[in-house]
Formats: structure tokens, sequence, C-alpha cells
């Protein structure tokens, strides 16, 4: 089966940095994705990691190690308008199909 | 572009009744995926299709789920009879498949929210 791991909610203040980790057992793997979903609205392309390390865009990065089945989002600055679900998702293989995780609730507060 | 379309945006039933969800991928996309997102389960993959040829329905819950996709440019995901526990976020996503596949960023439309009394 397939095993996704994210933290269920996290709060962090305005300004600051924060990190968002999962874990996961696949049977196959061929990518990590992270989405954004605020309340009520679509997911949204954030990052794709198939190479471990690290890879940075804007105030958000986003790292993989493939040997430990594990990656973070750092979201750098936070703002007000991050907080959402933040969704880690695993293509296990096969054309472009997805396992998501439950999703990480961030609430950015003042 | 549009983006993904979908509709209705909101469905509300009655258990037993059947209920057609549509969807309109981005011009050009040859991937179309339906996923189904509850405060339970999450976001979870029904089925997705390759230049309009259904490759993995093995999440399709049961029989009163199907799928149909009959040309590049709609879909649609059908319940019969439907359920109370078939209330759930519907959402429809596209990708290009110009990558290869695997690499390929999903756009989703803005989902159908259906509630099954």
């Amino acid at each position: 089966g397939q095993n996704i791991d994210q933290p269920t909610e996290m709060t962090a203040t305005e300004g600051a940095i924060v990190q968002i980790n999962c874990t996961y057992q696949t049977s196959g793997f061929n990518g990590l994705f992270w989405y954004q979903q605020h309340a009520g609205e679509a997911p949204t392309f954030l990052s794709y990691n198939v190479l471990d390390g690290l890879e940075e865009k804007g105030r958000f990065s986003s790292f993989l190690s493939r040997s430990k089945g594990y990656s973070y989002l750092l979201l750098k600055e936070l703002q007000m308008k991050d907080s959402a679900s933040y969704l880690c998702a695993v293509n296990t293989g096969g054309g472009n199909k997805l396992t998501f995780g439950t999703g990480t609730q961030l609430k950015v507060e003042l | 572009d549009a983006g993904v379309i979908q509709s209705p945006r909101h469905e509300v039933t009655e258990m037993g009744q059947e209920v057609t969800l549509r969807c309109k991928p981005i011009s050009g996309h040859d991937y179309l995926f339906w996923y189904r997102q509850t405060m339970m389960r999450g976001l979870e993959l029904l089925i997705y299709f390759n230049n309009n040829v259904p490759i993995d329905d093995s999440g399709m819950p049961e029989d009163r789920f199907s799928a149909k996709m009959p040309n590049a440019s709609f879909s649609t995901l059908k319940i019969q009879p439907s359920e109370p526990r078939d209330s759930a976020v519907y959402f429809c996503a596209s990708s290009s498949g110009l990558a290869g596949g695997s690499q390929d960023e999903q756009f989703f439309g803005p989902g159908t929210r259906l509630t099954v009394l």
C-alpha cells in the first residue's frame, strides 16, 4: 500500500519561517509534489522534486531525501495569505498518478 | 485559457438519485483525473484518463461510480444510485503530458460540492 504522513496542523507567526514535513512509504516513486489549497478552493501546484536536494522558488523551498523517504516544504517570510492546507503528493509510477497525504493545515498569526 | 471547468459547482440531491458531474480539461492536455476530497480521507484519486482512455480506475469506490471521456474536451463522473456517504468535493484535474507524465503539474478545477441527503 501507499502511506504518506504529514502533521495535521501547524501554527506560525507572520514573518517567521516554517517547515512542513512529509514522510512516505510507497510501492513506487517517480517524484514528489507539494500543493497549496486555500479553504474552499482547488489545490494549486507549488513544487516538484525527483532528485535529492533542495529546490528553491522565491519564498518557498522544497527538499527531498529519497533514501529516507522524506521531504519538507520550507516557507520563509510568512504572510497571512500563506494560511492554507499544504498537500504532499507522491507520483507512485504509471503516468501521472499521484497519491496525496491528508494535508497540513497551516495557520499564520500576527 | 479558462482553466479546468467543472459543473455544477454545487449539487444537493436525495439518496437514490443519479448524479452526473462534468469536466472540461484545459485544451491540449492529455491527462484527466477525477478526485474526491473529504475531511476524513483527504484527496483521493478515483480514476484517470490518458488520451481519452481510462488508465487506472482502482480508486473508484464501487460499481455505483462510473466515468467516461467521450472526447478530449469532456468527461463525466456518474454516481447511480447516490448515497449520503458520497457527500464530498469532487475535483477534476488535467495535465499536459509534455514532460513524459511523471513530472507534469496537475491543474485542478474549482470542484463540485456534492451533498446527498
